[in-house]
């Protein structure tokens, strides 16, 4: 199979911290990651594209400084929403692709900030 | 740019109907066409899809259709069961070029016992 672990499940922090969400390949390699964002009862809009020893690819409005993606191996990408505000309350999905599997996703991150 | 139309956006039908929720894509070099059913709280499942050298595909009581010329795919669900009840987005990507994804709107369907 083709398994993304995403952690943690749910995050509350306080406005001005920062949050890191991480996103695991379990069973196979991911050269590429990718990033969405979710709003309630909205569809998943691309983030960035996360690429494994390179820079992401943010895609155009996303502040790059705001959400700040690393890809330091194969299995793992991490996203980290610095300065947090309320209105960067969200739930965040990661996914990967496995070859012949398309894209698998992430059981998602529901971020709070309060 | 690119992008994909889901419709409808809400569908309620009775237990053991079919369902039937189309899309349409805009960007013609767009060779996989996933779909996804997204439950409450929690991330998109990949539960069928299709690619551009097929037509259609089926797996048990869930098929798709794509007709390339007319850049339409549809997902169709028979026997519909209370458990289908979800939101489902479909999504067009190329296999080369980054293999962006474009999502649909989605459809929250509703199956009434």
């Amino acid at each position: 199979g083709a398994v993304v672990s995403q952690h943690p499940s749910w995050v509350i922090c306080k406005s001005g911290t920062s949050v890191k969400i991480e996103c695991r390949s379990l069973d196979f390699q991911a050269t590429t990651m990718f990033w969405y964002r979710q709003f309630p009862k909205q569809s998943l809009m691309l983030m960035a594209t996360s690429n494994e020893g390179s820079k992401a690819t943010y895609e155009q409005g996303v502040e790059k400084d705001k959400f700040l993606i690393n890809h330091a191996s194969l299995t793992l990408s991490t996203l980290t929403v610095t300065s947090a505000h309320p209105e960067d309350s969200s739930f965040y999905i990661c996914s990967a692709r496995k070859a012949d599997y398309g894209y698998t996703f992430g059981s998602g991150t529901r971020l709070t900030v309060v | 740019g690119e992008n994909v139309e889901q419709h409808p956006s809400t569908l309620s039908v009775q237990e053991g109907d079919s369902a039937v929720i189309k899309c349409t894509y805009s960007d013609s070099a767009s060779n996989y066409f996933p779909w996804y059913k997204q439950e409450l709280g929690k991330g998109p499942q990949l539960i069928i899809d299709i690619r551009s050298n097929v037509g259609e595909k089926k797996d048990q009581r869930i098929a798709v259709t794509l007709n390339k010329t007319a850049k339409h795919f549809s997902l169709h669900i028979t026997e519909t069961q209370p458990e289908d009840s979800a939101v489902y987005f479909c999504a067009a990507s190329r296999r080369t070029g980054g293999f962006k994804t474009i999502f649909g709107a989605g459809t929250r369907l509703f199956v009434k016992a």
